[in-house]
């Protein structure tokens, strides 16, 4: 099964800050990546896929990018909202799996 | 718009059966992939299972495999998760989601989830 590490696990930021999220494959996936935010007491939302491609309606201050094994996940300029946990998940293959997720806290 | 709800959460004793059902909404059930996805408490999120809409395609995670079932009843727009031979382990809100209609593997949608305890 391909594993996915994300760094940090937890990240403290201010708003304003350009803050970037590591996600690494234990194989290959070609861009075949997702991620999603998640706050607490909700469902996570989907927010990239195909590594680099902004689900509608997200906005433009998330950006995606990566290809192989290694992807970030970059929020251009933090904003209150945006405190959240952020997990990534590969779909290289019929067997998916989520990396461990980062929180970003507010600093 | 497209709306998930699950139900049948509870709390079980371990080893024992548990079904899950998620009803549909807001979209033409049939033409997606739909997905299981639990997260146990304080953790991260764990992908479970999906299904296509046409039920040629089932995969299962190898934490769940042998244990739990998924199915869905395209005339009743639901989509089910029979749990069988239930641990401790197992204990975690499960999600119901559909795919993004980018990928059957990309979840859009997300349902409210529901608690299951697994517990003596």
């Amino acid at each position: 099964d391909i594993q996915m590490t994300q760094s940090p696990s937890t990240l403290s930021a201010s708003v304003g800050d350009r803050v970037t999220i590591t996600c690494r494959a234990s194989q290959s996936i070609s861009k075949w990546l997702a991620w999603y935010q998640q706050k607490p007491g909700k469902a996570p939302k989907l927010l990239i896929y195909e590594a680099s491609i902004v689900e509608s309606g997200v906005p433009s201050r998330f950006s995606g990018s990566g290809s192989g094994t290694e992807f970030t996940l970059t929020i251009g300029s933090l904003q209150p909202d945006d405190f959240a946990t952020y997990y990534c998940q590969h779909y290289y293959g019929y067997f998916l799996s989520f990396g461990g997720g980062t929180k970003v806290e507010i600093e | 718009q497209v709306h998930l709800v699950e139900s049948g959460g509870t709390l079980v004793e371990p080893g024992g059966s548990l079904r899950l059902s998620c009803a549909a909404s807001g979209f033409t059930f049939s033409d997606f992939y739909m997905g299981w996805i639990r997260q146990a408490p304080g953790k991260g999120l764990e992908w479970i299972s999906y299904i296509s809409g046409s039920v040629t395609t089932i995969k299962y995670a190898e934490s769940v495999r042998g244990r739990f079932t998924i199915s869905r009843d395209n005339a009743k727009n639901s989509l089910y998760l029979q749990m069988d031979s239930l641990r401790v382990e197992d204990t975690a809100v499960y999600f119901c989601a559909r795919d993004s209609g980018y990928s059957g593997y990309v979840f859009g949608n997300w349902g409210q989830g529901t608690l299951v305890t697994v517990s003596s």
